[in-house]
């Protein structure tokens, strides 16, 4: 069956240090994918959508410097944390759909602590 | 844009009631709609997709409801059992086909 694997499942790194996370689309081709943040007592927030033929859009309080993603297939992303600090906990989360019109399958989701 | 409201934040029921959480949104052009279950510690686990043509779908254990005149999505838990417990989260999508997002209801049953 379709699935999404991320990796890694848990992660915590130094305040001030850069960590990266993958998405893998498995048994299906991902047209898109959207990377969410769920911060503790709240709800999803978009990062950025990236869909194929067209560049990556980041919502607003998201920029690529600090969170660049890389989308070279239908099966794969990944996105880094740059200068992580306190504020940037939480559960990342990579959903990824086959067309516009399917809803999106999560992956299990990367939890970054930040010391 | 689109708005979602999603309500109660917390629920907690006795084991074999019934629960529901109401989502309200506002773009009446709106037609693709979702629910999500978050266990603990887990990802989110899509319990139902709901096109604008159907108001009534039922799953296992839950009925969703969407009233298009009111702009109200519902997902009714009947005869809660405590596997039940998670967070539960409604999705809109938008015409940008993006989803909206309610804030999350986190259901807790009672033995």
């Amino acid at each position: 069956g379709a699935l999404v694997y991320q990796y890694p499942r848990r992660t915590i790194c130094k305040s001030g240090t850069s960590m990266r996370m993958e998405c893998q689309a498995v048994g299906f081709q991902a047209t898109s994918v959207a990377w969410y943040r769920q911060s503790p007592q709240k709800t999803f927030e978009l990062i950025a959508l990236s869909t194929v033929n067209s560049a990556i859009k980041y919502e607003q309080n998201f920029t690529q410097e600090k969170f660049p993603i890389s989308h070279p297939n239908l099966s794969f992303s990944s996105m880094t944390v740059l200068n992580a600090y306190l504020e940037d906990r939480g559960l990342y989360l990579c959903g990824a759909r086959v067309g516009n019109n399917q809803a999106p399958l999560f992956g299990e989701g990367t939890r970054l602590s930040v010391l | 844009g689109e708005q979602v409201e999603q309500r109660p934040p917390h629920l907690s029921v006795r084991e074999g009631d019934s629960a529901v959480i109401t989502c309200t949104y506002t773009d009446p052009n709106s037609y693709y709609f979702f629910w999500y279950k978050q266990e603990p510690g887990a990802s989110l686990q899509l319990l139902m997709k709901v096109f604008s043509s159907t108001e009534i779908n039922e799953g296992q254990g839950f009925t969703v409801l969407l009233n298009k005149k009111d702009k109200r999505l519902s997902l009714n838990l009947t005869a809660a059992h405590p596997g039940d417990s998670a967070a539960y989260f409604c999705a809109v999508m938008d015409s940008n086909y993006q989803l909206i997002w309610g804030s999350g209801t986190k259901l807790i049953i009672k033995p």
